[in-house]
């Protein structure tokens, strides 16, 4: 089993629609999560952090559920600027495990 | 401006050809990590350092060597490429928030290596 494992997409949603990425992971001492972004052959960019209580940042919603080692990703009203692959990220001690990422398509 | 630099942006060598990629960071980051991506594996942590003379290895460390001799550099070593490590190379730092939790890792533009 992977360390980190997410939907395998693509997911192609139309503009404003509801989309949520899921992600599971193994090692249950892990304590920090995170969510990236990706866009083609750039660098990956922290979307937010994924905290016990659950987090929101304007249209993202992050939930965490530490009993069954997931964690997700809603995005509301989504754009055509959130096509991009997402990526769920979880420390292993010192190390960052990057699960393989889900790439979102928003269609006009 | 903050932001983590790496060079060269893109790279073509030869089978055995030693060569280095610099990284630097100018945000005072304790924490330093290289990554290389490939398609359908992710990224996957190659070395990792935690302060000055500190460094670690990730999950995929064959072939590379990194040393941490100031806070701002990371620099990435292959003394032997070999076509296996043709990928995307990204350096990436951060400041630690907490002894068991990692702030945000701010990433360089990555490196496009082909080892031919």
């Amino acid at each position: 089993r992977k360390e980190v494992e997410q939907d395998p997409g693509p997911f192609n949603v139309p503009e404003g629609a509801t989309v949520a990425f899921n992600c599971t992971y193994s090692n249950s001492a892990s304590q920090s999560f995170f969510w990236y972004r990706q866009d083609c052959r750039k660098e990956p960019k922290l979307l937010m952090s994924v905290y016990s209580s659950g987090n929101e940042d304007g249209r993202f919603t992050a939930q965490l559920n530490r009993a069954s080692q997931y964690i997700s990703l809603l995005i509301r009203d989504s754009k055509l600027s959130d096509s991009a692959t997402y990526l769920c990220v979880v420390n292993k001690g010192q190390n960052f495990v990057f699960g393989p990422g889900t790439r979102l398509s928003v269609l006009p | 401006e903050a932001q983590v630099t790496q060079n060269p942006r893109y790279l073509i060598t030869v089978t055995g050809k030693k060569l280095t990629v610099t990284c630097s960071q100018n945000m005072n980051h304790e924490y330093m990590s290289w990554y290389r991506q490939d398609p359908g594996l992710g990224l996957r942590q190659i070395y990792y350092s935690m302060n000055v003379e500190v460094t670690d290895k990730g999950d995929v460390p064959e072939g590379y060597k990194v040393s941490r001799k100031e806070k701002r550099n990371f620099p990435l070593i292959l003394e032997s490429p070999s076509p296996n490590q043709t990928s995307l190379y990204f350096c990436a730092s951060s400041g630690l928030a907490r002894i068991s939790s990692y702030g945000e890792q701010f990433f360089g533009p990555g490196t496009r290596l082909t080892v031919l």
